[in-house]
């Protein structure tokens, strides 16, 4: 099956820095990936739709300058997390699909702790 | 924007008994409805899937059916295990490598 990757698993840091998360598609091309952001016994709210080769589209709410996605290749996108803050602290996950499919391949998600 | 709701939100039965959590949903052009299955700090699972030209599908101890006039799917849970317990999630998109709008989340209990 589609394997997808997400490096780190957990992250933690200091408010005010920033933190890049990875998406990787390890045996697919991907030129499309979403991200999710999960809070504490909440669902999975969609942030942006990564395209490779272009802009991503951001959801309505979403501050595309502090969540900075970046699809540079068919198997990676970078979600980077600017000026994090303790509010920003969730579990984000990554999918893609395969080309032309239906069902997404999820990856195992980061947990981002902004102290 | 889509907006998706689930009920119930938790369900507790015991092992054996059944199990059915609906999902609905607002926008008409969806046509790919999915069931995920997600364990505390996992990623989620799929369990089930279908597609808006078909109104039923089963896999083992699975099952979902569509309404697509009434904007509604369900998950279908026969024979319940106490590993069946997790959280489930329905997520309806608009088909090929198009993006899934989360449903609110159902809490599943399996009592011995």
């Amino acid at each position: 099956g589609a394997v997808v990757s997400q490096h780190p698993s957990r992250v933690i840091c200091k408010s005010g820095t920033s933190v890049k998360i990875e998406c990787r598609s390890l045996d697919f091309q991907a030129t499309t990936m979403f991200w999710y952001r999960q809070f504490p016994k909440k669902s999975l709210m969609l942030m942006a739709t990564s395209n490779e080769g272009s802009k991503a589209t951001y959801e309505q709410g979403v501050e595309k300058d502090k969540f900075l996605i970046n699809h540079a290749s068919l198997t990676l996108s970078t979600l980077t997390v600017t000026s994090a803050h303790p509010e920003d602290s969730s579990f984000y996950i990554c999918s893609a699909p395969l080309a032309g499919g239906w069902e997404q391949f999820f990856g195992p998600g980061t947990r981002l702790t902004v102290l | 924007g889509e907006n998706v709701e689930q009920h119930p939100s938790t369900l507790s039965v015991q092992e054996g008994d059944s199990a059915v959590i609906k999902c609905t949903y607002s926008d008409s052009a969806s046509n790919y409805f999915p069931w995920y299955k997600q364990e505390l700090g996992k990623r989620p699972q799929l369990i089930i899937d279908i597609r808006s030209n078909v109104g039923e599908k089963k896999d083992q101890r699975i099952a979902v059916t569509l309404n697509k006039t009434a904007k509604h799917f369900s998950l279908h849970i026969t024979e319940t295990q106490p590993e069946d317990s997790a959280v489930y999630f329905c997520a309806p998109g608009g088909g090929t490598a198009s993006k899934l709008t989360f449903g609110t989340g159902t809490r599943l209990q399996v009592t011995l």
